[in-house]
């Protein structure tokens, strides 16, 4: 079966930076990129980015543009996403989820932001 | 950038009813939109893609079709574990932006 199974809640302080990780495993991982999206509480879905984890290359939303990053480790079959310059808006649950379309979700991820 | 509009933004149903929820895209997008179910306090799960292909597993009484840039939703028969929260998305043209979403309560 195919799983994507993400990393634990995490506090932050506003201004920090937040790493959450992906592990997929079932599938071969190069072959699928892996999407983030973000869920704000009692709101919709909002779309991070996507990396190709096949060569890297990575697509970010214009609103997270120079503050996110992406990444994958093929040897772990495992992504990343890190937000950076946190804010208290940036609260909500994040999740990954297999490409394209989407076919996996990750478990979420809540990052709380507080001071 | 795209915009999805979704509508009803909520909806109150019995079970056995048949619902339609409606997306629009505000430009062509050439069928790449996909739909998903959320249940509170639950990751989405994907249903539908290509505007009407149903996920493997998915039961048979979703259906997803296209008329240019309007996208249904079509639920027939609704079950109780049908009643949740639903979005779509075009996959067509970043950013890849979603529906505000649909709440499918029980009457």
């Amino acid at each position: 079966q195919i799983h994507l199974v993400q990393s634990g809640a995490e506090v932050k302080k506003p201004g920090a930076s937040v790493k959450v990780s992906c592990k997929a495993s079932g599938y071969i991982f190069p072959n699928y990129g892996i999407t983030w999206v973000r869920q704000a509480p009692g709101q919709g879905l909002e779309w991070m980015g996507w990396i190709s984890a096949y060569n890297g290359k990575t697509t970010y939303a214009q609103n997270f543009q120079g503050r996110v990053t992406m990444s994958t480790d093929t040897s772990t079959s495992t992504a990343y996403m890190e937000l950076g310059s946190l804010r208290s808006d940036d609260t909500a649950v994040y999740y990954c989820a297999r490409v394209w379309p989407i076919d996996y979700w990750g478990q979420g991820t809540v990052v709380t932001v507080s001071s | 950038d795209i915009q999805m509009t979704q509508s009803p933004s909520s909806l109150s149903a019995s079970v056995g009813d048949r619902i339609t929820i409606t997306c629009r895209a505000s430009q062509g997008i050439n069928n790449y939109l996909a739909w998903f179910q959320q249940k509170p306090g639950e990751a989405p799960t994907s249903l539908i893609y290509r505007a009407s292909t149903l996920r493997s597993g998915v039961p048979s009484r979703f259906s997803g079709s296209a008329s240019g840039t309007d996208f249904t939703l079509t639920i027939t028969s609704l079950q109780p574990e049908d009643f949740a929260t639903y979005y779509c998305q075009q996959y067509h043209s970043y950013p890849y932006s979603f529906g505000q979403g649909t709440k499918l309560e029980i009457k």
